[in-house]
């Protein structure tokens, strides 16, 4: 049982574009969004993070767009790079211990 | 990295073997984290500390054990490695006093033959 779905698996776009991905979550004791990249043979790194208190959040070219009536979020990424070419994996935490249930990950190309 | 460091890298172990991943960090961080990563199901959280001898369980904790005697360094073991469990084994940290962002090692890949 996923607790949070991400969609697409995976993503073109050409250089300059906007990609997309999008996640929606089902515990309502989530309570932190944190989207991470990860390039290959490496660790999952953060993004960008936002609180449910807020509907969106704008760091440089990436974008978190937030609805909690709908229990969904996404990510923009503006003016895609072929350096954006990663996985991003969308997440969630809750609790005292603060852990993450993550998503299952959106792999980006980014063509030049 | 974040001060984490794991070890071994890549490990190439035989079915029914005990298999120990290590995790050290120099950061002094009261929480660590073991996930592993698997094709369409991004990390999931097998085990995690949130302090000195003290663990808890996490979503996929069947067939692994943790232990931690030191601040610095949380191990995960495989008590008899299953081919179930070809994997990458990501730790994480996360500093005491509410802060939200975990960091990462740079992963163990582990295979089961």
């Amino acid at each position: 049982q996923q607790q949070v779905k991400q969609s697409p698996q995976s993503l073109i776009v050409q250089k300059g574009g906007i990609s997309i991905i999008n996640c929606a979550y089902e515990n309502t004791a989530f309570d932190y969004f944190p989207w991470y990249q990860q390039f290959p043979g490496k660790g999952p790194a953060l993004l960008i993070a936002i609180r449910p208190d807020v509907s969106e959040k704008k760091e440089g070219r990436f974008t978190i767009s937030f609805n909690k009536s709908a229990k969904q979020f996404s990510l923009h990424i503006m003016d895609s790079q072929p350096g954006d070419s990663a996985t991003y994996f969308c997440a969630a935490t809750s609790g005292s211990a603060r852990q993450l249930t993550f998503g299952s990950g959106t792999q980006l190309t980014v063509l030049p | 990295d974040a001060g984490i460091t794991q070890s071994p890298r890549h490990k190439v172990t035989e079915t029914g073997t005990p298999v120990t991943l290590r995790c050290h960090q120099t950061e002094n961080h009261r929480y660590m984290y073991w996930y592993r990563q698997d094709p369409g199901h991004g990390l999931r959280l097998i085990h995690y500390s949130y302090g000195v001898k003290d663990t808890d369980k996490g979503e996929v904790s069947d067939g692994y054990s943790v232990s931690r005697s030191k601040t610095e360094d949380f191990l995960l073991t495989l008590e008899s490695a299953t081919s179930s469990q070809t994997s990458v084994y990501f730790c994480a940290i996360r500093q005491t006093g509410g802060g939200t962002e975990a960091f990462f090692g740079q992963g163990t890949r582990l295979t089961v033959v």
